[in-house]
């Protein structure tokens, strides 16, 4: 089935500094993908809608200059988070959609869980 | 807006036991339903899904129906095994404008002894 990767895993970083988390879609061409934020025992939070080529369409209270997201290419999605605080810690998932005829389906990535000292 | 809610976990049965997880959703028009389940140390899996009311999506031994009058879509197995245990979210996909966004459920962590 489609496979989606996410980079790094896992990341550890000082308050202050920024954190790119990529998401590849490995061996199908994604158009759209998404971002979302999940907390220790939450459901996951839709952050923003990724489109190939255009800019990045954020959920209500996601601040867009705070999670800058680069859709620069049909397998390849990025995840900045600027300035990071501890609060900014958490479990990141993508997704990537698959449209191939009839089917429309999300794959997911494995997450990236943040910690920010 | 748009809402989720599952049955709180974590859920422990024995092996080859029945397995409820209850959803229920509040949404506006007619939204799609899923069910995804998440194995340790991997990302989100579709396990089903069913897109008008009546609709019952089955894999693997899961079943779940869209009941659009108890506004439900709760997920069933007759005999669970070992290798089911892993945490399951409820979804919904609004459609309309909101096409591709889904809204998930807390999440339940189901645990299966031998």
């Amino acid at each position: 089935g489609a496979v989606v990767s996410q980079h790094p895993s896992w990341v550890i970083c000082k308050s202050g500094t920024s954190v790119k988390i990529e998401c590849r879609s490995l061996d199908f061409q994604a158009t759209t993908m998404f971002w979302y934020r999940q907390f220790p025992k939450q459901s996951l939070m839709l952050m923003a809608t990724s489109n190939e080529g255009s800019k990045a369409t954020y959920e209500q209270g996601v601040e867009k200059d705070k999670f800058l997201i680069n859709h620069a290419s049909l397998t390849l999605s990025t995840l900045t988070v600027t300035s990071a605080h501890p609060e900014d810690s958490s479990f990141y998932i993508c997704s990537a959609r698959l449209l191939a005829g009839v089917r429309d389906t999300q794959y997911f990535g494995p997450g990236t869980r943040l910690t920010v000292l | 807006g748009d809402s989720v809610t599952q049955m709180e976990g974590p859920v422990t049965l024995s092996e080859e036991a029945f397995l409820t997880i209850n959803c229920t959703y509040t949404a506006t028009g007619y939204p799609s339903l899923f069910w995804y389940v998440q194995y340790p140390g991997e990302g989100l899996q579709l396990l089903l899904k069913a897109t008008k009311a009546d609709d019952k999506g089955s894999n693997k031994g899961f079943e779940a129906t869209y009941r659009k009058e108890t506004t439900s879509f709760h997920l069933e197995k007759g005999s669970v095994q070992v290798s089911d245990s892993a945490v399951y979210f409820c979804a919904l996909d609004a459609g309309g404008t909101s096409y591709g966004k889904l809204t998930f459920g807390q999440g339940t962590i189901l645990t299966v002894h031998p």
